[in-house]
């Protein structure tokens, strides 16, 4: 069946350190994959996305990176800040407008 | 900037009792989800709709649930008969038309049964 996993629960970094998210899928039709962010007490913020077709993506601060041989899924975040610390999703889209598959999170810490 | 709408944020209701959760998806989105997060665990899909209609649906949203667009900015869900286990925050969100789009979501509603 179709699963989206994450390797480590909690990541805890040094603020301005970069941080590196990763998150294994395992449907080979999924074509689109997003980020989100979600702080405490709130819903699923978007951070970034990616669709299948391309290996690498750039927004601000963060870059996100797509791997379909090993079907893996990369965000990374520059010069963490405190205001990063939340808990980070990878959603997998592999029928159109149907759903997002989320992955179990990963928890973000960033200290001063 | 556009935002779905959920209310209310926090739902206390007892065992066996019927809940309607509601959202006001953005306003030219057409395809709109409910997803529930059980504390401290991941999102979970539950529904989808379009057109009208339920396009898809886990294996969660069972007899118990349904979803309605009763107008052209409403979209609820209902839970007709309450358990524990239906504890949880559950997020309305919604999609625009096009290939590879982003679904944004509610600030959720927080339901609790006791």
């Amino acid at each position: 069946g179709e699963s989206v996993g994450l390797h480590l629960p909690t990541l805890s970094v040094q603020e301005g350190d970069n941080s590196i998210i990763n998150c294994a899928y395992s449907n080979s039709a999924s074509d689109y994959f997003i980020w989100y962010k979600q702080e405490s007490g709130k819903g699923p913020q978007f951070i970034i996305d990616i669709r299948s077709n391309m290996d690498k993506r750039q927004g601000q601060r963060v870059t996100v990176l797509l791997n379909k041989t090993v079907k893996h899924l990369s965000l990374q975040i520059a010069a963490t800040q405190p205001g990063d610390s939340a808990v980070y999703f990878c959603a997998e889209d592999g029928t159109g407008f149907q759903k997002l598959v989320f992955g179990t999170g990963t928890r973000l810490l960033v200290s001063p | 900037e556009p935002e779905v709408t959920q209310t209310p944020s926090h739902q206390v209701t007892q065992m066996g009792q019927e809940v309607i959760l509601r959202c006001v998806p953005i306003s030219n989105h057409l395809y709109f989800y409910w997803y529930r997060q059980i504390l401290g665990q991941k999102v979970e899909f539950l529904v989808s709709f379009y057109n009208n209609e339920i396009s898809e649906k886990s294996e969660i949203f069972d007899d118990q649930f349904s979803v309605e667009r009763p107008d052209g900015s409403n979209f609820t869900l209902k839970i007709r008969s309450t358990k524990l286990e239906d504890s949880a925050m559950y997020f309305c969100a919604s999609r625009g038309q096009g290939a590879a789009t982003e679904a944004f979501f509610g600030q959720g509603t927080r339901l609790t049964v006791v």
